[in-house]
């Protein structure tokens, strides 16, 4: 079973609308969590990076929240754009071996 | 741009073959990391070199070899390629030894397809 497991695996939504990305894991302690952006054929880019202290983090229409309690986190896109298209990494970094452990992505399309 | 630039861009071999991935990070960063991103599969860490230094292992077999050079350039050695070695391979570049709180840049990649 994946340390890190992403839902919904696709998602399909229309430009200008709002839509929300859960990243569960299980990695535990963790130093922190990333969102990466991927476009097709391309390297990821970094969203957001936040520690374990951290509840919230803001990256333009991106919107990362983290719960480590229940260890989950969500990353909310708002007024979603065309170019929005891409495949959304959570990425967890594992305190004791500092390993980065990536989620399989949510596959992003916004259609116009 | 990330400002981190890999050679080739795409490769095709065959089976049993080896090739040479080329990887120059930023300008200033020390440390990089090689990943390897199969098809519907999410990334998976290789190997991590800072300053020339090998200094974490990941999921790397031992038909996969890497290095960092003095000028910080890094070279992922694959041999024996197996049609299962078919992936994009991205390298990261950061400045510090250790990247998990800061930025890692990635690369555009190298798809390898082995044939």
């Amino acid at each position: 079973k994946n340390q890190v497991e992403q839902s919904p695996q696709s998602l399909i939504i229309l430009e200008g609308k709002n839509c929300t990305l859960q990243c569960n894991y299980t990695v535990s302690p963790f130093s922190n969590l990333r969102w990466y952006k991927q476009d097709t054929g391309r390297g990821p880019v970094s969203l957001t990076i936040m520690t374990f202290s951290e509840n919230t983090k803001s990256n333009g229409r991106y919107t990362a929240t983290l719960d480590a309690d229940t260890k989950q986190s969500s990353l909310h896109i708002t007024a979603s754009q065309l170019s929005d298209s891409a495949s959304y990494i959570c990425v967890v970094t594992d305190y004791n071996t500092d390993k980065l452990i990536f989620g399989t992505g949510t596959r992003l399309q916004v259609f116009p | 741009d990330s400002g981190v630039t890999q050679t080739p861009k795409h490769l095709i071999t065959a089976t049993g073959q080896r090739v040479t991935l080329r990887c120059s990070p930023r300008s200033g960063d020390l440390s990089v990391y090689w990943y390897q991103q199969s098809l519907d599969q999410g990334l998976q860490f290789l190997i991590q070199y800072y300053n020339g230094e090998e200094r974490a292992k990941g999921n790397i077999l031992e038909r996969f070899s890497a290095q960092q050079f003095p000028d910080l350039h890094s070279e992922l050695n694959l041999s024996s390629l197996e049609l299962g070695d078919s992936a994009l391979y991205f390298c990261a570049s950061c400045y510090p030894q250790n990247c998990d709180y800061y930025e890692q840049y990635f690369g555009p990649g190298t798809r390898l397809t082995v044939t």
